[in-house]
């Protein structure tokens, strides 16, 4: 299947820094990524599409200024979280369409090994 | 809000048929059952999916009722390894984003 490459994998910071995230599509073209954020023992919650070309998509109750999302290319999505705070602090997942065929096919989701941020 | 139903947790003998079931009794005519999985600190994983009929490929096997309304996943001879949360979605194919629910843990037990 398709690869979704995710980076960094673990990342510590003080609060108050910005930590970018990026998630790159090895061997497909992805016009549309996916950032989901998961705390401990919950499942993925998304926070925002992200769209190649234009801007991101966010779910209701996602700070845009916060979460900053970039789709500059057709293989990189990029998350930066400003001013972070431990509240931040969560495990963050980039996921892509990668399949091909039919409508059902097409929706398969190929998702990053995950960041885990931690904010001190 | 998640659009199925899935139990919290689930055991299984390690070599024995693991069973999944999921209740989606709202699935419209055009949406598709997905099925994922994540094992612990990983990125979630596609295993099957199917519209009406039954699918299977090299992972597992997806069983979809006649109305549509349940579904089971079936992991043939469960290993270790299969432990995860097991994540059933409804989707339309072209919409693209997931709406994750809770999920099923799934433990192999040796």
């Amino acid at each position: 299947g398709a690869v979704v490459s995710q980076h960094p994998s673990w990342v510590i910071c003080k609060s108050g820094t910005s930590v970018k995230i990026e998630c790159r599509s090895l061997d497909f073209q992805a016009t549309t990524m996916f950032w989901y954020r998961q705390f401990p023992k919950q499942s993925l919650m998304l926070m925002a599409t992200s769209n190649e070309g234009s801007k991101a998509t966010y779910e209701q109750g996602v700070e845009k200024d916060k979460f900053l999302i970039n789709h500059a290319s057709l293989t990189l999505s990029t998350l930066t979280v400003t001013s972070a705070h431990p509240e931040d602090s969560s495990f963050y997942i980039c996921s892509a369409p990668g399949g091909s065929g039919t409508s059902g096919t097409k929706n398969i989701q190929y998702f990053g090994a995950g960041t885990r941020l931690s904010v001190l | 809000d998640a659009k199925t139903t899935q139990p919290t947790s689930m055991d299984c003998a390690e070599g024995r048929a693991a069973n999944l079931p999921c209740n989606h009794s709202t699935i419209s005519g055009n949406e598709y059952v997905y099925w994922y999985r994540q094992i612990h600190s990983q990125g979630p994983q596609y295993i099957i999916h199917g519209l009406k009929n039954n699918e299977t490929n090299e992972m597992a096997s997806l069983i979809i009722t006649e109305d549509r309304k349940s579904s089971t996943l079936i992991l043939p001879h469960a290993t270790l390894r299969d432990t995860a949360v097991y994540y059933c979605i409804v989707e339309r194919g072209s919409n693209y984003k997931l709406t994750f629910g809770k999920g099923t843990l799934l433990t192999v037990n040796p």
